[in-house]
Order: structure tokens, then C-alpha cells, then sequence
């Protein structure tokens, strides 16, 4: 079975660009996670869906965020404009009611 | 607020060396605590899930135990192919709690 499949893996860009990452979650999953892991902070949740639906985007940072999932099968997260803080791994996962989640292997992001 | 704190940070153990990983938690009812591993430059792998004190579950060398503050990750006759971070995480509602990751290191 297709894992949790993230775009790009690894990401440059400089300061002020747009930045668009993308995930498709596993097959029959209902809910979907962005994550950012930095080595001060950890793993932090940013957004979750259910059923395409944003439910809890309280994690996100800053209105630069923005996540959206328009269907079952990709979801989006946007930072629009990128700053160098910015810099992290951004995970997505996705689950099946009541199951753990299965995390993508990440977009790792370099704003300069 | 839920909070997931590990220790120790970074553990280095001998090929053979036994040892243990700690996940404290505090939470609001707490509807599972969950163990994962992470290699570099991969996203988390899951191993376990934990769901009532007094519950352990094994797989190969690991085996995670839980009571009604902590989980232990117990890691008997480590291989170099253990090594990895190993994250602890709890959930209350739909959303994971993490902790900041034990960092496992074993020589051969």
C-alpha cells in the first residue's frame, strides 16, 4: 500500500516567495494532519482536517498559513509571504477513524 | 494543556546494553499514548499504541508499558539498527501531543 505521499521533499526559496506544499493522504483515510518539526520546538500540530473539513487550525502561526484539502485525496499548505523562520520539516499524516496516525516522510523547506 | 515530556534527551548504548526510555504526560483524558520512531530524514514510524494503565505491548527488542503518568520503552539486547529518535505522544481528542524525542544510539 502507498504510504502517505509528500511534495516537494525538499523545498529553497527565498525570502517574500510563495511557498506551496502538497499531500496525499493514504487511501480511505478521513482525517489529515500538517505537522512543522524544528529542533527547538519538536513536532507541532499546525491544522487538522476530517472529512475536508478543517476542524482545529489553531497550531497555525500566522495568517501566512493558510491549508486547504479539497478533496479526500491532497491537501495543500500555502505560506504566502515566506520568512526565514519559516525554515522547518513539514509533515503530513493521515488516519482512519480512531487509528494512529501514518506520516508522509516530509518537505523539508529552506527559506533564505 | 497537554504536555509529553521525555528523558533522557539522547541515550548511547552498546550493541547488547539494555536500557530504558521514558515518556512522562499530563493530560485530560487521555484516549491513547503512542510510541513512534523517526529516522533521519524520514517521517514518524509507528510502533505502538497504549490505551489503559497496566496495558504493555511488544515488538521484536521493544516493549512499551504504561501507567497512569508515564510509559516506559523498554529496549532489550539493542542492535545498531535500533538507532533512532524515538517519540512519545498522547491524545486526548483527535489531535497528538508530542514529546521533544529521545535521540538512541547503539554501537556495535
Amino acid at each position: 500500500d502507498a504510504g502517505v505521499i509528500q511534495s516537494p521533499r525538499h523545498e529553497v526559496t527565498e525570502m517574500g516567495q510563495e511557498v506551496t506544499l502538497r499531500c496525499k493522504p493514504i487511501s480511505g483515510h478521513n482525517s489529515l494532519f500538517w505537522y512543522r518539526q524544528t529542533m527547538m520546538r519538536g513536532l507541532e500540530l499546525l491544522i487538522y482536517f476530517n472529512n475536508n473539513v478543517p476542524i482545529d487550525d489553531s497550531g497555525m502561526p500566522e495568517d501566512r498559513f493558510s491549508a486547504k484539502m479539497p478533496n479526500a485525496s491532497f491537501s495543500t499548505l500555502k505560506i504566502q509571504p515566506s520568512e526565514p523562520r519559516d525554515s522547518a520539516v513539514y509533515f503530513c499524516a493521515s488516519r482512519v477513524q480512531d487509528q494512529p496516525q501514518h506520516f508522509g516522510d516530509g518537505t523539508r523547506l529552506s527559506i533564505l | 494543556e497537554d504536555q509529553v515530556t521525555q528523558s533522557p534527551e539522547a541515550l548511547r548504548l552498546q550493541e547488547g546494553e539494555s536500557s530504558s526510555l521514558n515518556c512522562s504526560y499530563t493530560v485530560s483524558g487521555l484516549r491513547g499514548l503512542f510510541w513512534y520512531r523517526q529516522d533521519p530524514g524520514k517521517g514518524p514510524e509507528f510502533l505502538f499504541t497504549l490505551y489503559s494503565a497496566g496495558e504493555e505491548k511488544e515488538k521484536e527488542r521493544l516493549k512499551a508499558t504504561l501507567t497512569k503518568k508515564e510509559s516506559f520503552l523498554h529496549i532489550t539486547a539493542p542492535k545498531p539498527e535500533d538507532s533512532a529518535t524515538y517519540l512519545c505522544a498522547v491524545q486526548a481528542r483527535a489531535e497528538l501531543t508530542f514529546g521533544e524525542g529521545t535521540q538512541l544510539t547503539v554501537n556495535p
